[in-house]
């Protein structure tokens, strides 16, 4: 099956630095990905939908400024944490659909653990 | 605004029990609806999809159904075993491809 995967897996930084994630799909090509974040024991919250050759689209309350997301090909997209801080650690998770209109199943990497010291 | 909502929000059973999750939304204009099963400090496993167009999916020990009208998704776990123990999500999908996801239920199955 197909197969999206993520880098790094688990990521320290110190506070203000800035960090960049990496989502690629494997053997398919992704016009649009989506980013969620995941906090300790809570679910999963959409950040962004990434579209590949345009911009961005962000969920009320997600910084663009702080979330660089950048999807310059039909299998990379890059989330860019900016001037990270503490309350950033989380869990981020990209997800890309299995067919090209965004609808329908999608698949998940494997996440990756960031930690802001 | 659809909310997704999962009940129980924790479940431990002893191996060998049928076991049902919930999850709710509020909002029946959806795309499909998904169950995921997630591992702790790990991604997600997608279990099983159905459209909005259909009533359940099965795959092996698992049957969800779907009842759009009510807003109410069900996941059917028969014969639990300690390999079932982890946290199973649902999430709705809207027309534009995300997803909406409950907050989980955290399942223990007991030797």
């Amino acid at each position: 099956g197909a197969v999206v995967s993520q880098h790094p897996s688990r990521v320290i930084c110190k506070s203000g630095t800035s960090v960049k994630i990496e989502c690629r799909s494997l053997d398919f090509q992704a016009t649009t990905m989506f980013w969620y974040r995941q906090f300790p024991k809570q679910s999963l919250m959409l950040m962004a939908t990434s579209n590949e050759g345009s911009k961005a689209t962000y969920e009320q309350g997600v910084e663009k400024d702080k979330f660089l997301i950048n999807h310059a090909s039909l299998t990379l997209s890059t989330l860019t944490v900016t001037s990270a801080h503490p309350e950033d650690s989380s869990f981020y998770i990209c997800s890309a659909p299995a067919r090209a209109g965004a609808r329908g199943e999608q698949y998940f990497g494997p996440g990756t653990r960031l930690t802001v010291t | 605004k659809q909310e997704v909502t999962q009940i129980p929000a924790a479940l431990s059973v002893p191996e060998g029990e049928n076991l049902v999750l919930n999850c709710s939304f509020t909002d029946s204009a959806i795309y499909n609806l998904q169950w995921f099963r997630q591992d702790p400090g790990k991604g997600l496993t997608s279990l099983l999809l159905i459209q909005s167009s259909q009533r359940e999916q099965t795959s092996g020990r698992l049957n969800a159904s779907l009842d759009k009208s009510s807003g109410r998704s069900t996941l059917y776990i028969a014969a639990s075993q300690p390999g079932d123990s982890a946290t199973y999500l649902c999430a709705v999908c809207r027309n534009t491809g995300k997803l909406i996801f409950g907050q989980g239920t955290t399942l223990q199955v007991k030797p």
